[in-house]
């Protein structure tokens, strides 16, 4: 089935690691994103990517980092997690601008 | 720059109507809206674009009004499966030198619509 997956759904952290969340996606979009969502704040953007190849900083970009190598995978890394980072995280993706984005079905973090 | 969106929650009977609000401090160049019920991720409803155009392929009706940087969302004859949380997304361009526009989502609108 067509979509986009990420990886791992939950993972407990302890604080000041290193962890990379996975997304993947089989439509051939050209955008993919990375969201974070809290409570009363609804999604913010940490990065985008409008193409392979090429990646921009979203509303919180501080403390995670992304490449783009390909058209289908967009990992988030965070160097060294901070409690902070406790959140569920969202990647999306959509074939160009201004159309439906899909979202993968979340990654819970919590960094301790 | 987040949007605004109001009401921050609101509570319905079946068949009863409700406006969802989206305002933005900048210049709209589109708003899409999504719904997010609990415990699952953002699904897509709508994407209104400067000019009139609409995509969308919900039973769902929005407008937008790009002179005063607002779009609402019409939920009628609400249904038990309208509950969730509405986002809405504005399209916007951050100063960053490139050509390229990311949404920007607001808080949310958290619609439960009881029997």
């Amino acid at each position: 089935i067509a979509g986009i997956t990420q990886a791992p759904t939950s993972q407990i952290l302890a604080a000041g690691r290193r962890m990379t969340l996975r997304c993947t996606q089989d439509m051939r979009h050209n955008a993919m994103y990375w969201y974070r969502q809290d409570l009363g704040l609804g999604l913010r953007l940490i990065h985008y990517s409008n193409t392979a190849g090429t990646t921009g900083k979203g509303e919180v970009p501080d403390g995670y980092s992304v490449s783009r190598a390909n058209t289908d995978d967009f990992p988030l890394t965070l160097a060294s997690a901070v409690p902070s980072q406790t959140s569920v995280y969202f990647c999306a993706s959509s074939s160009d601008l201004n159309t439906e984005a899909f979202f993968g079905q979340g990654t819970r973090l919590t960094v301790v | 720059q987040q949007p605004v969106q109001s009401p921050q929650a609101v509570i319905l009977r079946e068949g009863e109507d409700a406006v969802i609000n989206c305002s933005s401090s900048k210049a709209l160049y589109s708003v899409h809206w999504y719904r997010q019920k609990h415990g699952e991720a953002p699904v897509f409803l709508m994407i209104l674009l400067k000019g009139g155009e609409q995509k969308g392929h919900e039973k769902i009706s929005a407008s937008f009004n790009e002179k005063k940087q607002q779009s609402s969302l019409y939920l009628t004859a609400s249904q038990l499966s309208y509950s969730g949380t509405y986002f809405c997304g504005t399209e916007i361009t951050f100063g960053s030198g490139t050509s390229y526009d990311k949404v920007i989502f607001g808080p949310g609108t958290s619609l439960s619509v009881i029997p």
